[in-house]
């Protein structure tokens, strides 16, 4: 069964740093393509990061140069470092993976971010 | 960004009716490769989403057959043939073909 665990989360202040995890099972992360995607409180839904099997990675504008995805073959765990968090990072982040790219089959239950001094 | 624009964002029902929300892109998605990268998700409050139909009408598995998906290019909708109490939540359609952007989601709540 597929599965994924999110962990991290957390109150940081603004400018600090943040990284979130993805244990998954069932299944090897270098088979899937692994996505981080957010949900601010009562809004909807925005893609943050991807890593393809090859291990090519993208960002949204509004993260690039602040998060960092990578994967770790051995924990078969995605990561996501988030540096430089403000206000607007606050959400839940959810761990999402999918056979195909830029789509997300499965789901973890997510890990809550808040960013506030 | 490609953006997705969903229609109505509420959307009361009467169980066992029908009910159709609207998802419309900003750009065409049909791809190079000969799919359509659309897909629709439901969320219900405080669960994680859930996707109900991909490439435009490909039901996941699991997902009750009154849950239907079609359209083509910018326009696409979501059909549920008989609402039940469990649709209850918000769906949000999602377009893959470019960066991955999401619709501003479409609130299905009973009458």
């Amino acid at each position: 069964e597929v599965q994924m665990v999110e962990s991290g989360g957390g109150l940081v202040q603004p400018g600090g740093s943040l990284r979130l995890s993805c244990a998954a099972s069932g299944f090897l992360v270098t088979n899937m393509y692994m996505n981080w995607v957010r949900q601010a409180p009562g809004k909807g839904l925005e893609w943050v990061s991807i890593i393809y099997l090859g291990g090519d990675t993208y960002y949204a504008e509004s993260v690039k140069g602040r998060f960092t995805i990578s994967r770790d073959n051995s924990k078969n765990t995605v990561y996501l470092q988030m540096d430089l968090l403000r206000s607007d990072d606050t959400a839940v982040y959810y761990c999402a993976s999918d056979g195909d790219p830029n789509n997300a089959g499965y789901w973890g239950r997510g890990t809550r971010v808040t960013v506030s001094s | 960004d490609v953006v997705m624009t969903q229609f109505p964002l509420s959307l009361p029902v009467t169980l066992g009716q029908p009910a159709s929300i609207s998802c419309r892109s900003s750009r065409n998605l049909a791809h190079s490769d000969g799919n359509t990268y659309l897909h629709w998700f439901h969320q219900r409050p405080g669960q994680s989403p859930r996707r109900l139909i991909y490439k435009v009408s490909k039901r996941d598995s699991g997902v009750p057959d009154r849950f239907s998906g079609s359209g083509s290019g910018t326009d696409f909708t979501l059909k549920i043939s008989r609402v039940e109490a469990e649709d209850v939540g918000t769906y949000y359609c999602l377009q893959g073909t470019y960066w991955p952007t999401f619709g501003q989601g479409t609130k299905v709540e009973i009458k």
